[in-house]
């Protein structure tokens, strides 16, 4: 059982275009990780957010976290090809050591 | 600055040899340490993950083994290695206690023929 669901598990878009990519559990969570993977190396930390409803933007990324902390977003605004990689999202419950992960969303952005 | 190295790379091993991969973290003390594993261009699956020296918890039963003989070193082994066992390992440390948030290595792609 996936504990944490992202959705689409892979998107194709243009150059300029925007989109989102969501990662949804029925569990609470502590506090939610976005990380950006290149093939063959380790996943790199883009945000963390840790209060209901929070939103956070790093550039042209915009991360929130669902008011319940079951459930956060990633909004792409004019991708670019730069923006090619896998997007895992991941999740700590409280009073965890654990960290557990999302499948990921593929992404490939076309010039 | 806090770093955090695995080896080897990338190694071909047949069905039932051994396996051995280490990871070091360097400028910090007392990290919690994470042994993940990924199928190709999917998610992480947890293996291992260790709060100290000597104290190892699993997460899936399988056919590998952690230990964690000094502060800062944390090592996936096996006996015999399975097909199944095939796959990228990544090493991660534990930045921030509060939030979860990890920093990874560069990764191990095992295969196992």
């Amino acid at each position: 059982t996936q504990l944490l669901e992202q959705s689409p598990q892979f998107l194709s878009i243009q150059e300029g275009e925007n989109l989102t990519v969501y990662c949804n559990s029925s569990s609470v969570f502590s506090s939610l990780q976005w990380y950006r993977q290149e093939p063959g190396e380790g996943p790199v930390l883009l945000v963390t957010v840790v209060t209901g409803g929070e939103v956070k933007k790093l550039k042209r990324l915009t991360f929130q976290f669902g008011d319940a902390r079951k459930d956060s977003s990633l909004h792409i605004t004019a991708a670019q090809p730069g923006d090619t990689g896998l997007y895992l999202c991941a999740g700590e419950r409280a009073g965890g050591f654990k960290t557990i992960f999302g499948a990921g969303t593929r992404l490939f952005v076309k010039a | 600055s806090q770093t955090i190295h695995q080896w080897p790379a990338t190694l071909v091993q047949p069905v039932g040899s051994p396996l051995s991969l280490e990871c070091t973290v360097e400028g910090t003390s007392n990290p919690n340490l994470y042994w993940y594993r990924q199928a190709a261009g999917r998610g992480l699956q947890l293996l291992f993950y260790s709060v100290g020296i000597g104290q190892i918890s699993s997460e899936v039963p399988q056919n590998l083994s952690a230990s964690r003989p000094q502060d800062r070193q944390f090592i996936l082994s096996s006996k015999k290695l399975l097909l199944s066992d095939s796959g990228f390992y990544l090493c991660a440390w534990r930045g921030d206690r509060s939030t979860g948030e990890l920093f990874f290595g560069e990764g191990s792609r095992l295969t196992v023929l």
